[in-house]
Order: structure tokens, then sequence, then C-alpha cells
């Protein structure tokens, strides 16, 4: 089945730009997504993409995927103290039960 | 719209014990799913539901039962509480059952279970 995987801690300067990566195994993935989880709350979809998009863009988040390599990252520009949160990966690759999530990317943006 | 809700938020349970963790959603959402949260592991994926009257069992079943007379509601039944469901417990709704979009899911609170 999918795999989906992230790296588990990132910390940032508030102000500079988080990249956080992820990569996943299903090549017929179509929809890849990102959600955000605040302290003691769910998650929150923050965007996603298609399989056939190399880059989308919303506000100060942009998302790169390269499909050859499987490789999906979420780019967030002036990163902000409000953005500290675990970010999830997670990809669709077809039946009802298929979204696969990865492990989460800690996010820690330093003052 | 109060969205997806679950109660309890915290609960306490002895081994062996039952209860049932309550999920709702005011939004029509004909797609509904139990996932459980632990360090280092992510999602992963209890029961899901495509419509009233239809469950199905996720990546990790065992243990837990699932029901879906309504639309709205979507209960997830611990049969005999093991300190292994040591949890954070999520409900999560989609409007739709038939098409990728399923995967936009929209996430309760979560509950906090501790078996001792």
């Amino acid at each position: 089945g999918e795999d989906v995987e992230q790296s588990l801690f990132l910390s940032v300067r508030e102000g500079d730009s988080s990249v956080i990566n992820c990569t996943y195994t299903d090549s017929s993935s179509t929809y890849l997504y990102w959600y955000k989880q605040e302290p003691g709350a769910g998650l929150q979809l923050l965007t996603y993409i298609f399989s056939n998009m190399d880059m989308k863009q919303d506000q100060r988040l942009t998302v790169l995927l390269n499909k050859k390599d499987k490789h999906l990252s979420l780019r967030i520009a002036d990163t902000q103290t409000g953005d500290s949160a675990i970010y999830f990966c997670a990809a669709y690759s077809g039946g009802y039960q298929k979204v696969t999530f990865g492990t989460g990317t800690k996010l820690q943006v330093i003052p | 719209n109060a969205g997806v809700t679950q109660t309890p938020k915290f609960q306490v349970l002895k081994t062996g014990q039952s209860m049932t963790l309550q999920c709702a959603q005011d939004m029509n959402h004909e797609y509904m799913s139990w996932y459980r949260q632990d360090p280092g592991m992510g999602l992963r994926l209890i029961h899901y539901s495509v419509g009233a009257g239809i469950t199905d069992q996720g990546e990790v079943p065992n243990g837990y039962n699932v029901s879906r007379s309504t639309t709205e509601d979507f209960p997830l039944r611990l049969l005999s509480a093991a300190p292994s469901q040591t949890s954070v417990y999520f409900c999560a709704s989609s409007y739709s059952r038939s098409s990728p979009r399923v995967g936009e899911q929209y996430f309760g609170p979560g509950t906090r279970l501790t078996v001792t």
C-alpha cells in the first residue's frame, strides 16, 4: 500500500521561509494534501494539489510536486510564530479509504 | 454549522472496560472516518463509512466497532479497552464519497483516551 514519509521536526527563525518535505510511494496518487494541526486541536486542511500540477501557490503557501521523484513540499514564506504546528502530508490514490497520512512534521518557529 | 463534534474530550478507562466515543457532523457529509494518532506514527485509519448503513474496516480495526444509522452520527465503540488503545482519536468527514476529493476531510477536535 501507500507509504507517506516526512521528517519529524523542523526549526526556523521568524521571518525566514520554511520548507516541509514529504515523499510518497504510490505513483498513482492523484491528490496530495497538506494539513495543519495546532496543539490540542484536530487537523485542518491547508491546501491540496492535483497530480497533473507542478506547483500551487496560495498567499504565503507554495506547494511543489515532483511526480517523477514522488516528492511533495510545502513552503511557508515569512514564517510567523502562529505557524508553529504539526504539518501532515496526505495522499489519495483511489478507493474510499486510501487517504494515507504521513507521520507529521513539527514546525518550531523561533522568535 | 458546528462542523464535526466529538465527545468526550478526555477519558480514562481501566483495562477491560468498554465505552463509546461519539462523533457527529452537521454538514450532510456522506463520508465519515475514525483515526487514531500515536507519536511518530501519524494518523491511522480505524473504520470508515461511505453512507448510512455502510461501514468498512481501515488499517487498524481490531478492538473497535462502528455503526452508521444516520448520516450525522458515527460512534466508535471500544469493546474491551487495552493499554495499547491509549491514543488520541479523531473523527473526520468529507462531502464526497465518490471522487478523489474524499481526501478533503474535516476533523473533529479529538478525544484523548488513556487506558490504565
